[in-house]
């Protein structure tokens, strides 16, 4: 089945705890992306990336990492968690890119910074 | 940043009733896209409409883009209690707004 997995699903964690929040997906897609949602701000974009190697910042880039060593992963870093990074995180990817493609999401990552 | 933004923030309707939702954005486009939310799950992918149509149908969805007033409608007919989601628009770049809360009453 083409999804996007993310894990974990549910994330407790302290301040200045390094943490990595996995995504894959099985479809070859070149393009990927994470998005923070908090209430009443909608999607924001954290990073992006169209290739392999190929990353860069979206609107809240502040306070994450992540690296495209392969195609089918993008792992989100957050090596210094702070409260503020509070908020449900999710991955996405697509074909090509999003200007001409639909984006297909993962399920979600609650993350809490204590 | 170029972004859509929908209005209502929310609307709450009967069973059967009909749902219309709008989407304004700022700057050239290629193509616009709807996407829905269950609450806390991720967005699924609606329909996309592109910059040289005006009007799209899939089911029981109408979407419509207006190019020259930059804007978008997506028409649910018919309206279930499984359609109570929030609904969002994106373009280039799928930057995304706060989106639209429906609620479909039985």
């Amino acid at each position: 089945e083409a999804q996007v997995t993310q894990n974990p699903r549910y994330l407790i964690t302290v301040t200045g705890k390094k943490l990595t929040v996995t995504c894959s997906q099985n479809m070859n897609h070149e393009y990927m992306s994470w998005y923070r949602q908090d209430p009443g701000l909608g999607l924001r974009q954290i990073y992006y990336s169209m290739n392999v190697e190929v990353t860069d910042k979206g609107d809240v880039p502040e306070g994450y990492k992540v690296s495209r060593k392969e195609k089918r992963n993008f792992p989100l870093i957050l090596e210094s968690p702070s409260p503020n990074q509070t908020s449900l995180y999710f991955c996405a990817s697509s074909l090509w890119g999003p200007a001409v493609e639909k984006l297909f999401f993962g399920s979600g990552t609650q993350l809490s910074v204590l | 940043s170029q972004q859509g933004e929908e209005d209502p923030q929310a609307l709450s309707i009967q069973e059967g009733e009909n749902a219309t939702m709008n989407c304004s954005y700022k700057t050239s486009i290629n193509n616009l896209q709807w996407y829905r939310q269950n609450s806390g799950r991720g967005l699924v992918h609606l329909i996309l409409i592109r910059s040289n149509e005006r009007e799209k149908h899939s089911g029981r969805l109408r979407v419509t883009l207006d190019t020259s007033k930059k804007s978008s409608s997506l028409l649910i007919t018919a309206s279930r209690a499984a359609d109570t989601a929030s609904y969002f628009c994106a373009t280039v770049d799928m930057r995304f707004g706060a989106g639209t809360r429906l609620t479909v009453k039985p």
